[in-house]
């Protein structure tokens, strides 16, 4: 199975700032990386597919590039709603995995 | 509305089983890949597996984790897929999500139900 490997696991920063979130595939993925959101007590929600595409109605806050085995998730300045966990996905390969999840916190 | 909503969620002893819906609204369900994603309490999520749409058969794939124990089914006349755990563990304690699942040009799940929660417990 295609490990993903996130970092850092939980992130704490303030409303303004540039947040980056790294992903890590324990092979190569060509660009079959998923991206979402995920609220407490809430279903994940679909942030960029393909690395570096943004989903219709996601601000263009967001941002993702990678290609291969490193991956990044970048928020240009961090809103009060941006405050959630975020997962990365691989759908190269089955089984498709994702990552163990990064929780961005207010500091 | 485009739409998921997952039902039949519970609590139930451990080597039993339970049937979980998904049924969709808002779409041509026929045409599309469905997934289901879990969620065990306070953990991050898990692929289950997936149901291909008829013009792939409705071909199934499931994780390591679930295969020979879980079934996935659907039934396009009714928008509907389905989720069959048997010999269900305490591990298998977790909300499971259904996911429409888009398979080109790109592969993503862009529409998630609520989740149903099945607690595993004696």
């Amino acid at each position: 199975d295609i490990q993903l490997t996130q970092s850092p696991s939980l992130l704490s920063a303030s409303v303004g700032d540039r947040v980056t979130i790294t992903c890590r595939a324990s092979q190569g993925i060509s660009s079959y990386l998923v991206w979402y959101q995920q609220k407490p007590g809430k279903a994940p929600k679909l942030l960029i597919y393909a690395a570096s595409t943004l989903q219709s109605g996601v601000p263009s806050r967001f941002s993702g590039s990678g290609s291969g085995t490193e991956f990044t998730l970048t928020i240009s300045s961090l809103q009060p709603e941006d405050f959630a966990t975020y997962y990365c996905e691989q759908v190269n390969i089955y089984p498709l995995t994702f990552g163990g999840g990064t929780k961005v916190e207010l500091k | 509305e485009v739409q998921l909503v997952e039902s039949g969620g519970g609590l139930v002893q451990p080597g039993g089983s339970l049937r979980l819906s998904c049924a969709a609204s808002g779409f041509i369900f026929s045409d599309h890949y469905m997934d289901w994603v879990r969620q065990a309490p306070g953990e991050g999520l898990e692929w289950v597996g997936r149901s291909r749409n008829k013009a792939n058969s409705y071909t199934t794939e499931y994780a390591a984790s679930v295969k020979g124990r879980f079934t996935i089914s659907r039934d396009d006349s009714k928008n509907s897929v389905y989720l069959q755990v048997n010999s269900l563990q305490t591990e298998d304690t977790a909300v499971y999500y259904c996911a429409r699942y888009q398979v080109s040009p790109y592969r993503f799940s862009d529409i998630w139900g609520q989740g149903t929660m099945v607690t595993v417990a004696s």
